[in-house]
């Protein structure tokens, strides 16, 4: 079974500043998608940004870039010039295809991030 | 409505008491996702339907737990006999290929 492991709890950075998120992740899959998403107070699930395992490229979303590491099983997100708006919970998730092309989403515990003014 | 949209938004019930929640998926998405959030932690995957496929029931937690999906859109996901740990948001994802749509939630909490 897949497994993702967040390893910060919390984060708390100025604005405008860059913040770094880690997120590793287990699976014996080659073909697979990763996920970062933001969950603000609202509660509403947003997605920030996706890599799909078999491009080598980084994802990059504006402010929001990954470094994907397959080897490492690592993928962080990085939020450059961060703003007051970034505050929220962060989730890494994993996703393996399943049939028509469907997502089955295994989450990480989360990383709540605050931003600073 | 463009989102997927859950309802109620919060319930408040009694221990043992029996509870639905629904959502409404985005219209057109063949593929509905329940999740469970507690409190400070990340999401469980529940129940999984995709079309007129068997659902994959794998992550209900007891069969306390069920849930449908009537033509193949609206989905309600019943509790019954609630417990205290059973307290959480329940969110409901629908999909195309390639991202999950989630909805706003349900706050359970079960006194």
């Amino acid at each position: 079974a897949q497994t993702v492991t967040q390893s910060q709890p919390e984060m708390s950075v100025q604005e405008a500043e860059t913040v770094t998120l880690s997120c590793t992740y287990d699976t014996s899959e080659s073909n697979y998608y990763l996920f970062w998403y933001k969950q603000p107070p609202s509660r509403q699930m947003i997605l920030v940004i996706r890599q799909e395992a078999y491009k080598q490229q980084n994802a990059t979303e504006n402010r929001f870039s990954v470094n994907f590491q397959k080897a490492a099983k690592s993928f962080s997100l990085k939020i450059s010039d961060s703003q007051l708006g970034d505050t929220a919970m962060y989730f890494c998730a994993f996703g393996n295809r399943l049939s028509q092309g469907a997502q089955k989403l295994v989450f990480g515990q989360g990383t709540r991030l605050t931003i600073n003014p | 409505g463009a989102g997927v949209s859950q309802s109620p938004s919060n319930k408040v019930t009694e221990k043992g008491k029996d509870v639905e929640l629904r959502c409404d998926p985005i219209s057109g998405h063949t593929a509905l996702y329940w999740y469970r959030q507690s409190l400070g932690q990340g999401l469980e995957f529940l129940i999984y339907f995709q079309g007129n496929s068997a659902p994959d029931k794998s992550g209900l937690p007891s069969d306390r737990f069920s849930a449908e999906r009537t033509g193949g859109s609206v989905s309600t996901l019943t509790i019954q006999r609630t417990q205290q740990e059973d307290s959480a948001v329940y969110l409901c994802a629908s999909t195309p290929p390639g991202e999950l749509f989630f909805g706003e939630g349900s706050r359970l909490t079960v006194l």
